[in-house]
C-alpha cells in the first residue's frame, strides 16, 4: 500500500506570495492532518480534516487554510507569505473516525520563503 | 544502555547496547501516546503507541512504558543498530482532540559502530 504522498517536495517563494501544498493520504484513510516543523518550534499542529470538514484547528493565523476533497486528498494554502513561514510542512493521514489511531506522515514539503 | 530526558538533545549509544529514551508528557488528560522516529529528509515514522489503560507494550525490538502517576513515557530499543540513528519524538493526545498530537522536542539517537 502506498504511503502518504506530498507534492511538491521543495518550494521557494517570495514574501507576500501565496502557496498551495498537496497531500494524498494512504488509501482508505479518511482523516488528514497538517503539521508545521521548524527547528525552533518543533512539530506544531495546523489543522485536521475528516470527511471534507475541518475537525480541529491549531493556533495559526488565518493565512493558513486547508481543504479536503471527496477522495480524501487535501491541500493547504498559505497566503501573504512571511519569512517565518519557512518550514517543513508535513501531512499525516489516519483511519480515525472518533477513536485515536496512529498518524502516518508523508516526507513533507520544504518551503523556503525569501 | 543509557537513559536521558528530552531536555538533552543527543543520546549516544554503542551498537548492540540497549537504548532508553525518556519523555515527560504535559497533559494529565492525555490518554494516547505515540513514539515516532524521524530520519534526515523524511517525515516522522510511527514506531509504537500505547493507550492510557496500559502500562507497557512491546513491539519488534521496542518497548514503550507508561507511568501515569508521574506522567512519564519511555521508549526502550533492544540491541541498538546503526539504522536506529534518528531523531525520536514522543507525542500525546487526548480523546477529545482526535488527530491533534502534541509533540515533544525530540532527541537525537546516535549509534556508535
Amino acid at each position: 500500500k502506498a504511503g502518504v504522498t506530498q507534492t511538491p517536495r521543495y518550494l521557494i517563494k517570495t514574501r507576500g506570495q501565496q502557496v498551495t501544498l498537496s497531500c494524498s493520504p494512504i488509501s482508505g484513510h479518511r482523516s488528514v492532518s497538517w503539521y508545521q516543523q521548524t527547528p525552533g518550534q518543533g512539530l506544531q499542529f495546523l489543522f485536521e480534516y475528516f470527511s471534507e470538514t475541518q475537525r480541529n484547528k491549531g493556533n495559526f493565523p488565518g493565512r493558513f487554510s486547508g481543504r479536503q476533497f471527496s477522495n480524501s486528498r487535501s491541500e493547504m494554502n498559505v497566503s501573504t507569505l512571511e519569512l517565518g513561514d519557512s518550514a517543513l510542512y508535513l501531512c499525516a493521514s489516519s483511519l480515525a473516525g472518533q477513536e485515536n489511531s496512529p498518524l502516518h506522515f508523508g516526507n513533507g514539503t520544504r518551503l523556503t520563503v525569501t | 544502555g543509557e537513559s536521558v530526558g528530552l531536555h538533552l538533545p543527543t543520546l549516544s549509544v554503542q551498537e548492540g547496547d540497549n537504548s532508553i529514551i525518556n519523555c515527560a508528557y504535559s497533559n494529565s488528560a492525555s490518554d494516547y501516546f505515540i513514539w515516532y522516529k524521524q530520519e534526515s529528509g523524511k517525515g516522522p515514522q510511527f514506531i509504537i503507541d500505547i493507550r492510557s489503560n496500559m502500562d507497557k507494550r512491546q513491539g519488534q525490538r521496542v518497548t514503550v512504558l507508561l507511568n501515569k502517576t508521574v506522567k512519564h513515557l519511555s521508549l526502550q530499543i533492544a540491541a541498538t543498530q546503526p539504522g536506529d540513528s534518528a531523531v525520536y519524538f514522543c507525542a500525546e493526545n487526548w480523546a477529545g482532540a482526535n488527530s491533534k498530537l502534541t509533540f515533544g522536542k525530540g532527541i537525537t539517537l546516535s549509534v556508535r559502530p
